[in-house]
């Protein structure tokens, strides 16, 4: 089975700015997270969608949001981007919504903000 | 809330000599449990988990991790360090309290001597 893949893995964006990453799952698993990681906060839950719709979310601002395709793909947008959103974001699938199920992550999209 | 302490945030072991690395969490029920590794560049890959049943998991690479609810600790260890173990390493809890999202600790990274 194909992993969890990103795109783009690179990218550069200037302040105010909009940016979109894409995560397409492990093929069956339907739940999608996404985590910022940074040096200064380390790995920070951004949220999680299941069947198309956000089950989980966690403390960041609105400029954040996400959403999940019929396909189970996700996209996350961050809108009028910060210097300090500058981190890896990381995107994670797994099968079901257990605490149990592990979540299988992809290699990251790499944003650096000018 | 959940949180995670990894103590040590750089470690130096020499090849062939023991690798632990230290994870405690504060949960007022026991949670699911894993550890993570990241290589330079890449994704989280999972290294082992403990969800039910024996407390000593045995995960890849020849890592395994005890479960110790008294001490609600969760440390890995490996009997003898490779070349290719350097790596970050993340604890990470899930409880379903928190909507099974992934806590990490701060993570530990491993610089393996020759």
């Amino acid at each position: 089975k194909a992993g969890v893949t990103q795109t783009p893995r690179y990218l550069i964006k200037t302040r105010g700015q909009q940016v979109t990453l894409s995560c397409s799952p492990i093929s069956g698993h339907r739940s999608v997270s996404w985590y910022q990681q940074t040096p200064g906060q380390g790995l920070q839950f951004l949220f999680e969608y299941f069947s198309e719709t956000q089950r989980n979310k966690g403390n960041f601002p609105g400029r954040f949001s996400g959403r999940q395709f019929s396909n189970s793909r996700s996209e996350m947008n961050v809108s009028t981007l910060e210097l300090g959103d500058s981190a890896l974001y990381l995107c994670a699938s797994r099968s079901g919504l257990a605490g149990a199920d592990t979540q299988y992550f992809g290699p990251g999209t790499r944003l650096t903000v000018l | 809330a959940q949180s995670v302490t990894q103590l040590g945030s750089h470690v130096s072991v020499s090849e062939g000599a023991l690798v632990l690395l230290r994870c405690n969490y504060s949960s007022s029920v026991p949670p699911y449990l894993f550890w993570y590794v990241q290589y330079p560049n890449q994704g989280l890959q999972l290294l082992l988990k403990y969800t039910t049943g024996a407390t000593l998991v045995k995960g890849i690479n020849g890592f395994e991790a005890e479960f110790k609810k008294s001490e609600t600790s969760f440390h890995l260890t490996k009997p003898s360090a490779h070349m290719s173990d350097a790596a970050e390493y993340f604890c990470a809890v899930s409880e379903e309290a928190a909507g099974n999202k992934l806590t990490f600790g701060g993570g530990t990274r491993v610089l393996v001597k020759p």
